[in-house]
């Protein structure tokens, strides 16, 4: 599975759009992006993924550039809740297979 | 729904002790996996399952056993614990047919003395 390579930490305010990015320049072609979160000592929690257009759901939008080098988390309007670590990781789809391969993450702070 | 449960919460054990630590999911998913955290570290990979009667290593398996009698129970044993098996285990689980997301257990605080 290709690496990922994300900030340590970013900081936002509530109510603002958080943007957190994802380098991952190794990924190939049937590999999928995924964000996962995990707020406190909590289980990670799903947030979306995608393969190579980008993606929307209630929690987030998931922006994939073209050449699928890199990618970018958007929380819309940030709330004190999204205060986590956040996990970009690439793998890919094997039937039966789920490995996931958690980095370091990013460390999102929303501040009041 | 319950989703993925684990029990216990929090346990401490003596070095050399063994134990069970439970999971559980009654969403029918074939895939149940096993994760370690140590503080300050993502997750990394103890054991897997496919299937029920189907059991393949992760990343970190040594220490660790685990069996699939079931759909449901993924249980992970330590045989005889070590220091260094501190640390917060998770069980996590989803289908198998397609790319989709996985759902976490609330994890196990586990401290060996």
């Amino acid at each position: 599975d290709a690496k990922t390579t994300q900030p340590p930490s970013m900081d936002c305010a509530e109510g603002r759009a958080a943007n957190l990015p994802c380098n991952h320049s190794t990924i190939s072609g049937n590999e999928y992006v995924y964000w996962y979160r995990q707020i406190h000592s909590q289980g990670p929690q799903y947030i979306i993924h995608g393969l190579k257009n980008n993606e929307t759901n209630e929690m987030a939008s998931l922006i994939i550039t073209e050449d699928r080098k890199s990618s970018t988390l958007i929380l819309p309007h940030a709330t004190l809740r999204d205060t986590a670590v956040y996990y970009c990781i690439v793998r890919v789809f094997i039937q039966g297979a789920q490995k996931l391969v958690f980095g370091q993450g990013t460390r999102l702070t929303i501040n009041p | 729904n319950a989703g993925v449960t684990q029990t216990p919460k929090f346990q401490v054990l003596k070095t050399g002790q063994s134990m069970t630590l439970q999971c559980a999911q009654d969403m029918n998913h074939e895939y149940m996996s096993w994760y370690r955290q140590d503080p300050g570290m993502g997750l990394r990979l103890i054991h897997y399952s496919v299937g029920a009667g189907i059991t393949d290593q992760g990343e970190v398996p040594n220490g660790y056993n685990v069996s699939r009698s079931t759909t449901e129970d993924f249980p992970l044993r330590l045989l005889s614990a070590a220091p260094s098996q501190t640390s917060v285990y998770f069980c996590a689980s989803s289908y198998s047919s397609g790319p989709y997301e996985q759902y976490f257990g609330p994890g196990t605080r586990l401290t060996v003395t």
